[in-house]
């Protein structure tokens, strides 16, 4: 059974910190993606990566970037923390399908809280 | 861009009554349409999903169906439980170069009384 572990279950930050998010799966996946869940909202895109170093922009990468030095770990950060970025956030890994898309596996997930 | 749009955002049935979820998408290369349940406070995850190449798919209770001319697709849940009750969101993927962009829809509240 696939795992995908996200390091925190809640974080409490203030205002302009730096904050990391950090998620490990362990299913050698090469997708791997990082969603934030709001309500009324649905689960939206931040950033995703598609094989180590590689990264590409999501739905709403604004105030966020990524680093993906190793396939199984892919990590988010806040470069200054606000409190709009107060959240749930998952993390989400896939692998990568030659024909048909296969499902994604998502953590259990981060809620932050910037005050 | 692309966009998925779910109604209703929340349902509440009788426990045995049917509930149906739908959605529509906009980007026509849309190919693959996976439908997620999150139950309070846990993680996402796959119930079922459908390949643009087939119109409809059973799993016991389950199935959905999909309109390619449409663009639309739907989740239908038969005798309901209280265990259905959950936040059900659909997806569409589409191919973009090296990976697939999954777009999710904004959720249903599913509640079942008992």
């Amino acid at each position: 059974d696939v795992k995908v572990t996200q390091s925190s279950r809640y974080l409490v930050k203030r205002t302009g910190e730096k904050v990391f998010l950090e998620c490990v799966q362990d299913m050698d996946h090469e997708n791997m993606f990082w969603y934030r869940q709001d309500p009324g909202l649905g689960l939206r895109l931040i950033y995703f990566s598609y094989d180590v170093k590689m990264k590409e922009k999501g739905d709403i990468p604004e105030g966020y970037s990524v680093s993906r030095e190793k396939k199984e770990r892919f990590s988010l950060i806040l470069e200054s923390a606000s409190t709009n970025q107060t959240s749930m956030y998952l993390c989400a890994s896939r692998s990568r399908s030659s024909s048909y898309n296969s499902p994604l596996h998502f953590g259990n997930g981060t809620r932050l809280t910037v005050t | 861009g692309e966009n998925v749009e779910q109604h209703p955002s929340t349902l509440s049935v009788q426990e045995g009554d049917s509930a149906v979820i739908k959605c529509t998408y906009s980007d026509s290369a849309s190919n693959y349409f996976p439908w997620y349940k999150q139950e309070l406070g846990k993680r996402p995850q796959l119930i079922i999903d459908i390949r643009s190449n087939v119109g409809e798919k059973k799993d016991q209770r389950i199935a959905v169906t999909l309109n390619k001319t449409a663009k639309h697709f739907s989740l239908h849940i038969t005798e309901t439980q209280p265990e259905d009750s959950a936040v059900y969101f659909c997806a569409a993927s589409t191919p973009r170069g090296a990976t697939n962009k999954l777009i999710f829809g904004t959720g249903t509240l599913l509640a079942v009384q008992p």
